[in-house]
This record gives structure tokens, sequence and C-alpha cells, in this order.
């Protein structure tokens, strides 16, 4: 059963735009969200984060939006940038545990 | 501090083998994580360990699989009579219960190779 579910595998945007990750998820005890990014070779990095008592968190070209009732987060990167081309993983948790469900990633790709 | 440190980043194996693998966390922090990551899908929990205690364990890590973590320190993950289904890269993380946040931070991975 798939928690977590990023039903992009992959997503190319132009250099400068908006690129827009989604990420939907089915546990309605999930309070704490994630967004980490991977290059090849190496482990996850983490960008943003978000509680379930907000619906927004920004952080310089990085916004994670939560749409509780959807049960749907989604992260945008604007402007988007070469060295932003990795693969993004949607991580949740729930309250009282510790561990990080992830979603299987989506590959995104910004073109110069 | 530089970050969380694994070791050895690569393992080639053959089958029925055991592997250590070791994970030196963030100094400060005093969550320590263990995750597993196959070709095309997000990180697997394996478990966790707060301080010196393992505080939960997946189903994935079956009897061939242990960790510790003494002292509360370092971690290490052992596989025991490996198998080619063990073949993965597995991922340390650790995080601090004190700072008011807890978003994990990973080690770069040891990659696993049984042939």
């Amino acid at each position: 059963d798939q928690q977590v579910k990023q039903n992009s595998p992959s997503l190319s945007v132009q250099e400068g735009r908006i690129s827009i990750l989604n990420c939907d998820y089915t546990n309605s005890m999930f309070d704490y969200f994630l967004w980490y990014k991977k290059y090849p070779a190496e482990g996850p990095t983490f960008l943003i984060s978000i509680s379930s008592i907000k619906d927004k968190n920004e952080d310089g070209r990085f916004t994670v939006f939560l749409n509780k009732s959807a049960k749907h987060l989604s992260l945008h990167i604007v402007p988007s940038q070469p060295g932003d081309s990795a693969v993004y993983f949607c991580a949740a948790s729930a309250f009282g545990t510790y561990k990080y469900i992830f979603g299987t990633g989506t590959r995104l790709k910004v073109l110069a | 501090d530089t970050g969380v440190s694994q070791n050895p980043r690569h393992k080639i194996t053959k089958r029925g083998q055991n592997v250590t693998f070791r994970c030196d966390p963030i100094s400060e922090h005093n969550r320590l994580y263990w995750y597993r990551q196959t070709l095309g899908q997000g990180p697997e929990f394996l478990t966790y360990f707060q301080n010196e205690a393992q505080l939960e364990k997946s189903r994935l890590l079956s009897d061939r699989f242990s960790a510790e973590r003494p002292k509360g320190s370092f971690s290490t993950l052992e596989i025991q009579r490996t198998e080619q289904g063990d073949s993965a890269m597995y991922l340390c993380a650790s995080s601090s219960h004190t700072t008011g946040s807890t978003e994990a931070f990973f080690g770069q991975g040891t990659r696993l190779t049984v042939v």
C-alpha cells in the first residue's frame, strides 16, 4: 500500500520557469511533510518541510503548499535553474513517529 | 562537523557472506535512522534509534539484519548470509530531538551489490 504517491515520474521545465512537483497521501494521521532532492550516487538532501497546521511554507525559491482536505502537497520552484535537475522525493510522518514514508520520486530536468 | 558519514561507500560481496556498514551521525543529533533504497523507489524505513535505544524496526528488517548504536554515537548495520535481493543503497540519517525541528539529514549511503 503506497501511502505517499508521486504520480509523475518525470518533469521537464525551461530554465527560469516555474517547476511544480506534486504529491498525494492517503494516511490522515500524517502531520509533517518534507521534500528532499537527490542527485545520482548521493544521499537525499533536505529542501523544505511543512507542518499540518500550516498550508504554505516558503524558503527562497522553494515553496511548499499543503491541502489537507485533498491530502495533497506540492513543491514550487521559481525560477527553475539547471542545477535543480535531480530526483525530488516527497516524504511524510505521523505524529508520535519519527520515520518517514517516501514517495517514489519525480525526476526534474531543467532545460537551459 | 561535515554531516552524516557512512562507510564504506560501496561494497561488493558474494552471496552468503556477512557485511557490516557504519554510520556516524551529526554529533549533536540523538536520533539515527536506517533506510534502504532500491532502483526506482523512494527510501524505505528500516529502523531507528533514540540515543542507544532501538525504538522501532520495520518488518522489512528480517532476522538476518541487525543494527546497533552503542553509547548512542555511531551505528552499525549488519546483514548476515547476504542474498541478491539485499542489493540496494543503504542510507543513514540523523535528526535532533532538541532543536524543535524534525527533519532528518542523510548520509551519502552505502551501495551494496551481492553477486
